[in-house]
């Protein structure tokens, strides 16, 4: 069966110091793996994923991450936080195919960024 | 702004009421979802719908009934809830079930049951 695990509940940063927000996965074949955002009071925001092309997947506001399958890692980073990224941020596996093709959320990590 | 519209926002119910929550979507997408997202849980899948057709229901309780009278629109009947059924509901919808297709996601109904 697949699932991500997000190692850390709460992640803080300070302004302007690199993020990362860790996500291992489990997968019997290979998945399709995407990061979401949540600010406070809104949906889920896509901002980014990866289908099996490149490994490194470059999204919105600057983050990017990296599919490494020796890992089974898909880690989240950015090279400078900014207030605005203060948000809940989840992994997320899909896998298979047809109705059953579900999207597996991670439990979410809270990004705090101090000024 | 997503393409996924969910009304209302906000919603207080009594348990005895009966209340729906609306979704409309506006990409062209033939699959919507609603999840439930509660405090320190990851999110649940409630009911997955294939072009109008319930595809999935996660054996969740008879007092959420789901409803997909068309590809663009998704309720969600809710009557004689429990308190523990407060809660974040997300509606999205993506294109097919495709491992590679994102799903879009609405602001979400923050139901609150008293």
């Amino acid at each position: 069966a697949q699932s991500v695990t997000q190692l850390d509940s709460h992640v803080s940063v300070s302004e302007g110091t690199p993020v990362l927000l860790r996500c291992n996965y489990s997968s019997s074949y290979s998945p399709s793996l995407f990061w979401y955002v949540q600010h406070p009071n809104k949906g889920l925001q896509l901002l980014l994923k990866y289908t099996s092309a490149a490994t490194l997947v470059k999204g919105i506001n600057g983050f990017e991450a990296e599919f490494k399958k020796s890992e089974t890692s898909f880690h989240l980073t950015k090279p400078s936080a900014h207030m605005s990224d203060a948000a809940e941020y989840f992994c997320v596996v899909r896998h298979g195919g047809g109705a059953t093709n579900k999207l597996i959320f991670g439990t979410g990590t809270l990004l705090a960024v101090q000024p | 702004e997503t393409g996924v519209t969910q009304t209302p926002r906000h919603l207080v119910m009594g348990m005895t009421n009966k209340k729906s929550l609306k979704c409309e979507q506006h990409l062209g997408h033939n699959a919507m979802y609603w999840y439930k997202q509660s405090a320190k849980k990851p999110l649940e899948l409630m009911f997955v719908y294939s072009l109008e057709e319930r595809v999935e229901n996660n054996s969740v309780p008879s007092r959420f009934s789901p409803e997909c009278p068309n590809s663009s629109h998704l309720f969600l009947h809710l009557h004689t809830l429990q308190p523990e059924d407060s809660a974040l509901y997300l509606c999205a919808s993506s294109q097919g079930f495709s491992t590679v297709r994102e799903a879009f996601f609405g602001q979400g109904t923050r139901l609150t049951v008293v």
